[in-house]
Parts: C-alpha cells; sequence; structure tokens
C-alpha cells in the first residue's frame, strides 16, 4: 500500500520555470524524504525533512513539511532540462527507515 | 564514489522457471533493502536486513519469494516460480543505519513472458 500520494501525477514546463509538486500521506510520520529516479534508474535521495520541521532547502530544492495537513510539497527553482525525472516522496512512520513510496510526479522539463 | 552494484541489469524469463537477483551494498551499510516496483508505480519495500538479519519481511509474497543475506554483506533475491504479475524493476537500497538515507542501485528489469 502507498502512504503518500503525489499530485500532479504529470508535470511539464519550460526550462528557467519553478516546478512544484505536493505530497500528501494518511498517518503520522517520523520523517518525509524526497527522492528524484530518472527513466530505467535508480532512486537518488535529494532532501530529508523531520516532522517537527517545517522547511528546508539544498541548492535549487524548497521542501515544506505541514504535519496538520498531513502534506508536503518540494518546489525546485530555475529548473534545467536535467531535472527532468519522477520525484518521489517516502514516509518513514517510525524511524526504522521503512519507507513507503507514492506514486511518483514525472517532471518533463522542455528547453 | 561508493555505489549499490545490482547484476543482472535485465532479466527476461517465462513464467514457472526461477530467478534470482543480487546485490552488493556500499561497503559497511548494515541495512540493506529490496524493492519492487511496478512500471508507473512508487517502489514497494519487500524485505529489509539489518546485518543478516530480517527486520521486516512483511511484504514478501513468501510463497515464491525468498532473500537470504548469509554474512551481512551482499544479498540475493529469488523468485520460484515466476509469474506474469512479478514482471518489474527490483531495487536494492543500503544504509549505514535505520536513521540514514538510503542510497539505490540501478534496478534489475524483469520480464515474465
Amino acid at each position: 500500500s502507498q502512504q503518500g500520494e503525489e499530485d500532479p501525477q504529470a508535470l511539464s514546463i519550460q526550462e528557467g520555470e519553478n516546478a512544484t509538486m505536493n505530497c500528501s500521506y494518511k498517518t503520522s510520520i517520523n520523517n518525509l524524504q524526497w527522492y528524484r529516479q530518472n527513466s530505467g534508474r535508480g532512486l537518488v535521495h535529494l532532501i530529508l525533512i523531520r516532522s517537527n520541521e517545517r522547511e528546508k532547502h539544498s541548492g535549487r530544492l524548497r521542501v515544506t513539511l505541514d504535519t496538520s495537513k498531513k502534506s508536503s510539497s518540494l518546489l525546485i527553482t530555475a529548473s534545467r532540462a536535467a531535472d527532468t525525472a519522477s520525484y518521489f516522496c517516502a514516509t518513514d512512520k517510525a524511524a526504522g527507515n521503512k519507507l513507503t513510496f507514492g506514486g511518483g510526479t514525472r517532471v518533463l522539463v522542455k528547453p | 564514489e561508493a555505489e549499490v552494484a545490482q547484476s543482472p541489469r535485465y532479466k527476461i524469463t517465462e513464467k514457472s522457471q526461477a530467478v534470482a537477483f543480487w546485490c552488493d551494498p556500499i561497503s559497511g551499510h548494515a541495512t540493506l533493502y529490496w524493492y519492487r516496483q511496478i512500471l508507473g508505480q512508487g517502489p514497494e519495500l519487500l524485505v529489509q536486513f539489518q546485518d543478516e538479519s530480517v527486520v521486516d519481511d512483511s511484504q514478501l509474497p513468501k510463497d515464491r519469494f525468498s532473500a537470504e543475506r548469509l554474512k551481512g554483506v551482499d544479498s540475493t533475491l529469488k523468485i520460484q516460480p515466476a509469474e506474469l504479475g512479478d514482471s518489474a524493476m527490483y531495487l536494492c537500497a543500503s544504509s549505514l543505519g535505520t536513521q540514514n538515507e538510503q542510497f539505490f542501485g540501478p534496478g534489475t528489469r524483469l520480464t515474465v513472458l
């Protein structure tokens, strides 16, 4: 079963624009993580935000977490063609690193 | 840079045959995970090892799937017999411990005919 649900399922933007995707989940969590997956490849860890944090930044990435709404957002600023990938949120409910992934957002950045 | 190794990268088999996938985690990583990812969906955890012990295999279809990590280093995931619905990407990941980020291998793409 998938805990997180990403929205939108697919996103197409021009290079230089910002991309925002959202993740909603159902139960309380210890932390929420975002991963990127290029076509047919393994996943790459992007950022982890703990349940007591509200916002984190890493380079062009900004993640927010609203535990009252059980939702998170990932913002990619000044997108590049190389950002074309699928992005997944994953929740860790009990700090045991047992991740439950959402269905992903497919992002296409057009040059 | 250390990486998680998986082999084979691609496997085509006929239903009812046995298949096996191998994973070599990053050196020193105590925790190892096997995930299954159906096309268009997110990964689903099949089994989690802490050293050589299984921590969680609640989503592993134990009638046909088995996983082992005998010496607490590399791991093998086996399917016997394979079914058409097993066609998917099988991903291995490792982490230093259960509080650390997971590093994923490139995956094994399984096609069952």
